[in-house]
């Protein structure tokens, strides 16, 4: 069964630095991963996502991953972070069984961004 | 235009009540799911629809019933509420395959905090 770890719950880092968000997944079949983000009070929207192909994943608001499958990892990264980019993090994997789809989330990574 | 709306936004109630959440989805989409976030903003998915039929139902009390008129709404109703039930509950759509893995994006409506006291 797949599953999700994300290895950070909390980063604090200041504005315009550089930061990454950590996953890792376990898998023993070809996967689907996913970066979603939830603002203060909101819902989860889509940053990116890896279906297949290039290893190398852009999104939106400067954000990218990198799958990495010998690692089974699937990082996060933005070379200069913003204020607005405080948020909670969601790594998820596409689980598919018996026929039917659910995504299997990670338990968040807080981005805290101080000016 | 909101793509996937949810009501109440805040429902705070007692012990033993029932309540609903309504969920409406304006995509056109299939599948619609229905998640809890606890206080530690773990997210887990409760059930599934697909085309208004239930595909996954985790293991959830059964004082939590979804419905789905059609298949641009989803409900849930809870009955006989109890503190552990206090969460954000979040429902999802999505374009909807099902036969094999997804690469859909899911959607995701504002979320209701409910607060049973």
């Amino acid at each position: 069964a797949q599953s999700v770890t994300q290895l950070d719950s909390q980063v604090p880092v200041f504005e315009e630095a550089p930061v990454e968000l950590r996953c890792n997944y376990s898998s023993s079949v070809s996967v689907y991963l996913f970066w979603y983000v939830q603002y203060p009070n909101q819902g989860l929207q889509l940053l990116l996502k890896y279906l297949s192909g290039s290893t190398l994943v852009k999104g939106i608001n400067g954000f990218e991953a990198e799958f990495n499958k010998s690692q089974t990892s699937f990082h996060l990264r933005k070379p200069s972070v913003h204020i607005s980019d405080t948020a909670e993090y969601f790594c998820a994997v596409t689980h598919f069984s018996g026929g039917y789809n659910k995504l299997i989330f990670g338990a968040g990574t807080r981005l805290a961004v101080h000016p | 235009d909101t793509a996937v709306s949810q009501t109440p936004k805040y429902l705070v109630t007692q012990m033993g009540n029932d309540k609903s959440i309504k969920c409406e989805q304006n995509l056109g989409h299939d599948t619609m799911y229905w998640y809890k976030q606890d206080s530690k903003k773990f997210l887990k998915i409760m059930f599934s629809y697909n085309n208004k039929e239930l595909i996954i139902n985790e293991t959830v009390p059964n004082r939590f019933s979804p419905k789905s008129p059609d298949k641009a709404h989803l409900n849930l109703h809870i009955n006989s509420l109890e503190l552990g039930d206090s969460a954000v509950y979040f429902c999802a759509s999505s374009q909807g395959t099902s036969g094999y893995p997804s690469t859909d994006t899911q959607y995701f409506g504002p979320g209701t905090r409910l607060t049973v006291l």
